[in-house]
């Protein structure tokens, strides 16, 4: 069964500095994997997918992963940290059953001091 | 293009009582699935429908049940409400189902329903 294990409920960053969120991945085939954002009272918006092509993978506002299978790893990174990318950030990997569920993490917290 | 919209934003219910949450695709999605978000840990897959069909249902008891309607929109009510039901439901559309080998098709979600029951 797939799953992701996100590392730091809470990570903290500097505006200008770097974001860094740790995910890793558990499948026993090729993975589908995903990040997502969720700003407060809202719902959740992609920011990237990794659907087996190249294993770098750039999205939306400046965020991109990278997809090691030898580390079973996906972090999502950010050069420049901007105060308006405060938010929750969800890694999820797709079931490769009779259906296209996601399975999520447990989350990261993200907050950007001035 | 309006994307996928819920109804109501918030509700308060109280326990025992019955609930029915309303979604409805972005045009042209026919595939529409359930989460629920319990505050401070991940959605939690409730069901997937396609073409008014359930194709997948995750751990969650008999309480909960769902339903597409041919312009597939969706409904999800919930039984003999718990105090531990409390939290953001969450409805998600996609074009196409996984069967159909587009796995990785993404979903689009929606803004969700706060529930909360005393």
């Amino acid at each position: 069964a797939q799953s992701v294990t996100q590392l730091g409920s809470h990570v903290s960053v500097s505006e200008g500095a770097l974001v860094l969120l740790r995910c890793n991945y558990s499948s026993s085939v090729p993975p589908y994997l995903f990040w997502y954002v969720q700003y407060p009272n809202q719902g959740l918006q992609l920011l990237l997918k990794y659907t087996s092509a190249a294993t770098l993978v750039k999205g939306i506002n400046g965020f991109e992963a990278e997809f090691k299978k030898s580390e079973t790893s996906f972090h999502l990174t950010k050069p420049s940290a901007h105060m308006s990318d405060a938010a929750e950030y969800f890694c999820a990997v797709s079931d490769h059953g009779a259906t296209n569920k996601l399975i999520f993490g447990t989350g990261t917290l993200l907050a950007v001091q001035p | 293009d309006a994307g996928v919209t819920q109804s109501p934003t918030h509700l308060i219910k109280t326990r025992g009582q019955h609930v029915t949450l309303r979604c409805s695709p972005i045009s042209g999605h026919k595939s529409v699935s359930w989460y629920q978000q319990v505050l401070g840990q991940g959605p939690q897959f409730i069901f997937q429908y396609y073409e008014k069909e359930e194709r997948g249902r995750g751990n969650f008891p008999d309480r909960f049940s769902a339903r597409q309607f041919p312009n597939y929109s969706s409904e999800l009510n919930v039984n003999a409400l718990l105090l531990g039901d409390s939290a953001l439901y969450l409805c998600a559309s996609s074009l196409e189902e996984a069967s159909i080998r587009k796995l990785g098709n993404e979903q689009f979600f929606g803004p969700g329903t706060r529930l909360t029951v005393l």
